[in-house]
């Protein structure tokens, strides 16, 4: 069945320090949406990815599909305290999409 | 933006009892709703996909007739959780939305079965 991963499970930095979550999924995806998670809340989208090797930016974060629409990335550069939070990617096949298992992020100031 | 309400945020049951969850769409018309559950510290597992008008669609290793889902309007869908036991404590969530703009959570609700 659709399966997504995303490494690392964990993330600790420093704050001013770059951050990178990875999302793979076995199958070819229609789309990919990046969520973020604080804690004691719910998911809160960030962005989605549409087209084979797109990258858009949002301030300090750049998010990227790749060529084969079956992995993406999110980067974060010169990490803030207010980056805190798991950071889940979400896989779209058809009209239904799977979390990845997501990278929990942690800002140390 | 497009607002998904879920309530209750937080519920007490007793084991054998049934919960009621309700995921309403307020500003816009949902055809399609998810439903989630997420254990602490991991990822959303999705439950079901919840039609308006039709039955919904479970995936693999859900219960359907344990955890029954209505869709009665483009603006509401609903989970019961039927006969809860104390695995069945967890949190939930609906969303909400469409392919093109991605996606709103509720607010979640947390279900503790004793």
């Amino acid at each position: 069945g659709q399966q997504v991963m995303q490494i690392p499970q964990y993330q600790h930095v420093q704050e001013g320090e770059d951050f990178t979550t990875y999302c793979n999924s076995s199958t070819t995806l229609s789309n990919i949406q990046w969520y973020k998670q604080r804690p004691g809340g719910h998911p809160v989208f960030l962005i989605q990815l549409v087209k084979s090797g797109e990258v858009k930016k949002q301030k300090r974060l750049t998010f990227q599909f790749g060529e084969a629409k079956k992995n993406s990335s999110l980067h974060i550069t010169a990490t803030q305290t207010t980056d805190v939070g798991t950071y889940f990617c979400a896989g779209a096949t058809g009209n239904q999409f799977y979390f990845g298992t997501g990278t929990s992020l942690t800002v140390i100031p | 933006g497009a607002v998904v309400s879920q309530h209750p945020s937080r519920v007490i049951c007793k084991s054998g009892t049934s919960v009621k969850i309700e995921c309403r769409s307020l500003d816009f018309q949902a055809t399609t709703m998810f439903w989630y559950r997420q254990f602490p510290k991991q990822s959303l597992m999705l439950m079901a996909t919840s039609n308006e008008g039709s039955k919904a669609t479970y995936e693999q290793g859900v219960e359907k007739d344990k955890f029954l889902i209505n869709h009665a309007s483009l603006t509401l869908s609903t989970l019961t959780v039927t006969s809860a036991h104390p695995e069945d404590s967890s949190f939930y969530i609906c969303s909400a939305g469409d392919m093109d703009y991605g996606y709103t959570f509720g607010s979640g609700t947390r279900l503790t079965v004793v």
